[in-house]
């Protein structure tokens, strides 16, 4: 079954730390992960996006990797400010019959910074 | 530049009463057009795509309903709203297979 996994559910950190989200996956073909930024009562926004070919890519502060042998993903963010408090959201990309691409969505890591 | 507009923003519906979403696309011809719900705490889930006019794919049996009666634009409808039907709607337009841009999303309230 192709599924997104993300963790934790949510995190509280400090303004000006440092902070890394998980995501595993087992969608099959893979095509390519994204990186989303949601907030709230909004759309998503794209951050990142990496093929299996690509190990990290960085977008300012966010930096994701990509291991795709373990179908593992992370998204790092450096020194956190408060416009960072948002849902996170990994999305994995996979072509299925007919050559349609479908997005398989994560639940989202929902992040708070704090003061 | 390409833009996407959804909307209404907020609506509350009562129960067994029609809904209609509409999101259109400027700045671009031909777009590849989404409709997603996302439930409290969960992912987004794809009710429709559409790779052109008048072709609507269905993902999930639904009280739902897709048109594309022009190239950039998609509508989301419903003839009797269920309490289920509550929500985050979001349109989004793909130019290729790689990314996908959002609408700003309508938050349904079915009372």
């Amino acid at each position: 079954k192709n599924q997104v996994e993300q963790s934790p559910q949510s995190l509280i950190i400090l303004e000006g730390k440092n902070c890394t989200l998980q995501c595993n996956y087992t969608v099959s073909p893979f095509s390519n992960l994204r990186w989303y930024k949601q907030d709230t009562g909004r759309g998503p926004v794209s951050l990142t996006i990496m093929t299996f070919s690509e190990n990290t890519k960085s977008n300012g502060r966010y930096t994701a990797t990509l291991d795709a042998d373990t179908k593992q993903s992370s998204l790092h963010i450096t020194a956190s400010q408060l416009s960072d408090s948002a849902s996170y959201i990994c999305v994995v990309s996979g072509v299925f019959s007919g050559g349609y691409n479908k997005l398989i969505f994560g639940a989202g890591t929902r992040l708070a910074v704090h003061p | 530049s390409q833009t996407i507009h959804q909307w209404p923003a907020t609506l509350v519906q009562p129960v067994g009463s029609p809904l209609s979403l509409e999101c259109t696309v400027e700045g671009t011809s031909n777009p590849n057009l989404y409709w997603y719900r996302q439930a409290a705490g969960r992912g987004l889930q794809l009710l429709f795509y559409s790779v052109g006019i008048g072709q609507i794919s269905s993902e999930v049996p639904q009280n739902l309903s897709a048109s594309r009666p022009q190239d950039r634009q998609f509508i989301l409808s419903s003839k009797k709203l269920l309490l289920s039907d509550s929500g985050f709607y979001l349109c989004a337009w793909s130019p290729s297979r790689n990314i996908q841009y959002f609408g700003a999303g309508t938050r349904l309230s079915v009372l």
